[in-house]
């Protein structure tokens, strides 16, 4: 199984400002993945992250609204851009353990948005 | 048809009985499931993965049913520590995982 660090694990901001999330993993990984997961909901996949291209968002989500890096093959980050109430969920980053199957994740970011 | 597909729950049950969850899924040409434990404000935690012969960990047994598209959870002797919420996860091509709303559990004293 992969060990991923997730950080912040939770923060309250203002509307209107960002947010971003990192996420460190213990071995080198090809795609990281960025979910959000609304109140009282399951998983939506935000975007893929490949190291070296841009990420590949879901139908839905746009790079403007949650712009991605993935500067090597351990690290990404997810921003959240000009936040709105609409915003308040958990994001969780997760990669594929070894084998290309099952998903591990980070302990995930829980966002309020005033 | 949704994609994947849990009835919410919550399954109210008593210690020691035995409960079970079905999930469907539509695509037919899915090849790995999973079910993830998930607890209030954390994060899914790997489960058990579900095999076409079908698996089990203890107290717990997951099934494959490919004719009828569906995976299933069986866990027996419930404890108030099995309290959770049980997502269905299936893969549905080369990194496209589609995760079920979840299934709540809450094993009373």
């Amino acid at each position: 199984s992969a060990v991923i660090s997730q950080k912040p694990s939770r923060d309250i901001c203002q509307r209107g400002t960002s947010l971003t999330i990192q996420c460190q993993v213990d071995s080198q990984v090809t795609m990281m993945f960025w979910y959000r997961q609304q109140p009282g909901q399951s998983l939506t996949l935000i975007a893929t992250a490949n190291q070296g291209s841009e990420a590949t968002y879901e139908s839905g989500f746009v790079i403007d609204k949650f712009p991605i890096s993935r500067p090597n093959l351990t690290f990404s980050t997810l921003t959240v851009s000009n936040l709105s109430p609409e915003d308040s969920s958990i994001y969780l980053c997760s990669v594929e353990g070894m084998g290309g199957e099952k998903l591990f994740f980070g302990s995930g970011t829980q966002l309020s948005v005033l | 048809r949704k994609e994947v597909e849990q009835d919410p729950g919550p399954f109210n049950v008593p210690e020691g009985a035995t409960v079970a969850f079905n999930c469907t899924y539509s695509n037919s040409a899915s090849q790995s499931f999973f079910w993830y434990r998930q607890d209030c404000r954390k994060e899914p935690k790997l489960l058990m993965s579900v095999y076409s012969s079908g698996n089990e960990d203890g107290r717990f047994t997951a099934q494959l049913n490919r004719a009828s598209q569906y995976i299933s959870l069986l866990i027996r002797d419930s404890k108030l520590s099995d309290s959770a919420t049980y997502l269905c996860v299936v893969n549905w091509g080369t990194y496209k995982y589609i995760f079920g709303t979840g299934t709540r559990l809450k094993v009373l004293a």
